[in-house]
């Protein structure tokens, strides 16, 4: 079974500083994506950047980007210019390319931006 | 165009006694997923619709939870009895999966219902 893992319960930042979030994840597949959440204290789940696994080129959406290893099964978020509106829970996500394709989470990072 | 709705949006009963939450998708939606989300740890999938077909419902305990989508759109998420262990956030993402051909990834998440159990 796939795991992921956030090593980081909570991480701060300084707005308009930049911040990596970190994850890890554990799969014997060759194929598959990788999502980042966000999860705002209203509790709406929204997606901010997928990456396939195939591409070799990291995503990139406006100030979210990824740094996706895939040999060392890494894949972590970085937040450039950081605003007070990105605080909050970030989950990172693996979803299979075979069978139900449900999404698993880790266990989430709390963001809090300092102003 | 709307969201994922979920009904109620908090909720609090006494253990042993039974509750449902209600989710309406988005329109055109086929795949419907409830996932429990107890605090402090990322969501867990307890069950995955296609149209009104059970896809994945291997973590969800069988003996107290239950969930149907029978006409393939809205669906109902039952506890009976509640445990104090089911306190969590529970919520309805949808996904329209393929469109034109082409594989689509994003699910579209509900605001969840929070149930307290006492």
């Amino acid at each position: 079974a796939q795991t992921v893992t956030q090593s980081q319960p909570e991480m701060s930042v300084q707005e308009a500083e930049t911040v990596t979030l970190s994850c890890t994840y554990d799969t014997s597949e060759s194929d598959y994506y990788l999502f980042w959440y966000k999860q705002p204290p209203s509790r709406q789940m929204i997606l901010v950047i997928r990456q396939e696994a195939y591409k070799q080129q990291n995503a990139t959406e406006n100030r979210f980007s990824v740094n996706f290893q895939k040999a060392a099964k890494s894949f972590s978020l970085k937040i450039s210019d950081s605003q007070l509106g990105d605080a909050a829970m970030y989950f990172c996500a693996y979803r299979s390319d075979q069978g139900a394709q449900k999404l698993v989470f880790g266990q989430g990072t709390r963001l809090t931006i300092n102003p | 165009e709307a969201g994922v709705a979920q009904s109620p949006r908090y909720k609090i009963i006494e253990k042993r006694q039974s509750v449902a939450f209600w989710c309406n998708p988005i329109s055109g939606h086929a795949t419907l997923y409830w996932y429990q989300q107890i605090l402090g740890q990322g969501p867990k999938l307890l069950i995955q619709f296609q149209n009104n077909g059970v896809v994945d419902d291997s973590q969800l305990p069988k003996d107290r939870f239950s969930a149907e989508r029978l006409k393939g759109v809205d669906s109902t998420l039952k506890i009976q009895p509640a445990k104090l262990e089911d306190s969590a956030v529970y919520l309805c993402a949808s996904s329209l999966d393929r469109l034109w051909g082409a594989l689509l990834y994003e699910q579209y998440f509900g605001p969840g219902t929070r149930l307290t159990v006492t």
